[in-house]
């Protein structure tokens, strides 16, 4: 069973760090592309952030480039969004998705997601 | 990269149908045939629901559909049910090799 599973959000002061990452199995890891995705409070989903299977091909939103690095480790099966420099309006629900890999740009599996509080 | 316009809402009775419009532009929903549909229920994840503008997934039922026209793409369910209560997010891959959603639509089944 595909399963994807998020932690490492919690309360973080503004301006703070979090590093999140997604446990991934029931699936080759290491074939597929994987995306970050958010979701503020009571709001719409918002991508963040693309890493190729290997991790040699990486892109961000623009709301975000400079202040969130996605990275991977294929042998530990898992998938980071290291966050800096947080603000309020970073505030949401982080999930981590895969992406098909025959259905073009479509994300098939979702994790529940971690929660990033940003607040002093 | 600004957000894909979707209604805010849409509402319909039991075994209706309606349709949810998600517009861009020309470097995405209108470039390529790369539109997602996404299905979410209050405090889960989304979930696929159509790909590649008019493809289900396997096991969605097929009161789903799924079409594009120029940079406009729609959803349309057909024969509502309560359980398709839920709200419903499009998303397209862009020129610049990212991914853009729509600001969602919440459809109530009255």
């Amino acid at each position: 069973e595909v399963q994807l599973v998020e932690s490492g959000g919690g309360l973080v002061q503004p301006g703070g760090s979090l590093r999140l990452s997604c446990a991934a199995s029931g699936f080759t890891f290491s074939s597929y592309e994987m995306n970050w995705v958010r979701q503020a409070p009571g709001k719409g989903l918002e991508w963040l952030s693309y890493i190729s299977s290997s991790g040699g091909t990486i892109y961000y939103a623009d709301s975000v480039k400079g202040r969130f690095t996605i990275s991977r480790d294929n042998a530990k099966n898992s998938l980071y969004l290291q966050v800096n420099s947080l603000r309020a309006e970073d505030t949401a629900v982080y999930y981590c998705a895969r992406l098909s890999l025959t259905m073009v740009q479509s994300s098939d599996y979702w994790g529940q997601g971690t929660l990033v509080t940003v607040s002093s | 990269q600004s957000a894909l316009t979707q209604p805010a809402s849409v509402s319909g009775s039991p075994g209706q149908s309606i349709t949810i419009s998600c517009t861009g532009t020309s470097s995405d929903v209108g470039g390529y045939n790369y539109v997602s549909w996404y299905q979410q229920h209050p405090g889960k994840a989304p979930k696929l629901m159509i790909y590649e503008v008019s493809n289900r997934l396997s096991g969605v039922s097929n009161r789903f559909s799924g079409s594009k026209s120029g940079n406009t793409a729609s959803l349309t369910i057909s024969g509502l049910q309560a359980e398709d209560e839920a709200d419903y997010y499009c998303s397209s891959y862009t020129s610049s090799s990212t991914v853009v959603f729509g600001g969602g639509t919440k459809l109530t089944v009255l």
